[in-house]
């Protein structure tokens, strides 16, 4: 089964404890990005990558970091958690190329910093 | 740069009523566009999208959305609304990036459906 999947599913941690959240994708997708959704602002973009070592910014970066070391895997990392960054987040991938649009997104990861 | 609007924050329907959910979009060009749902305490399900062709776009649990380039909308619309409709929607349209669409997505605060028997 195509998927995405996202691990853990619910963290609480306390602020300045370093963590990671995983994601994979088994479609062989090129693209994957990292979002967050916060009530009344929707999803908004932290990273993307374009392919394996390959990443940039989008529109909410501060205080995230990830890496691509392998095309089916993309973790955010967070090297100094503070409450503000309790929120929802998605992992999506997607094809790379035209008429590729879709995103696939996981399940999501619930994320309370205390 | 794209935005998408949402207006109404929350929306409430009698089960039975019709529904329609506002969605506008800032573009210039022919936009990527996409509905969103999210039951509580669950993740994103595509409800539909457009991509070209024709503006009416049939998707999944009954639901359709119009695509009106001069309105710069691309708003949802079901007939019959269920009580298991009670959910948030979010519209979201593709935006480019690195000269492809698919890498991102922009989305709208969401809309919050609540259903009343």
């Amino acid at each position: 089964e195509a998927q995405v999947t996202q691990n853990p599913r619910y963290l609480i941690t306390v602020t300045g404890k370093k963590l990671t959240v995983t994601c994979s994708q088994n479609m062989n997708h090129e693209y994957m990005s990292w979002y967050r959704q916060d009530p009344g602002l929707g999803l908004r973009q932290i990273y993307y990558s374009m392919n394996v070592e390959v990443t940039d910014k989008g529109d909410v970066p501060e205080g995230y970091k990830v890496s691509r070391k392998e095309k089916r895997n993309f973790p955010l990392i967070l090297e100094s958690p503070s409450p503000n960054q309790t929120s929802l987040y998605f992992c999506a991938s997607t094809r790379s190329g035209q008429g590729y649009y879709e995103q696939y997104f996981g399940p999501g990861t619930r994320l309370t910093v205390t | 740069a794209q935005s998408v609007t949402q207006p109404d924050i929350h929306i409430t329907v009698s089960e039975g009523a019709s529904l329609e959910l506002r969605c506008n979009y800032s573009y210039g060009a022919t936009p990527y566009l996409f509905w969103y749902v999210q039951s509580p305490g669950q993740g994103l399900q595509l409800l539909l999208k457009y991509f070209s062709g024709d503006t009416l776009v049939q998707g999944i649990k009954g639901f359709e959305a119009e695509f009106k380039r001069s309105q710069s909308s691309f708003n949802l619309r079901k007939p019959s609304v269920h009580w298991s409709d009670a959910a948030e929607y979010f519209c979201a349209v593709g935006a480019l990036l690195n000269g492809e669409y698919g890498n991102k997505l922009v989305f709208g605060a969401g809309t919050i459906l609540r259903v009343k028997s």
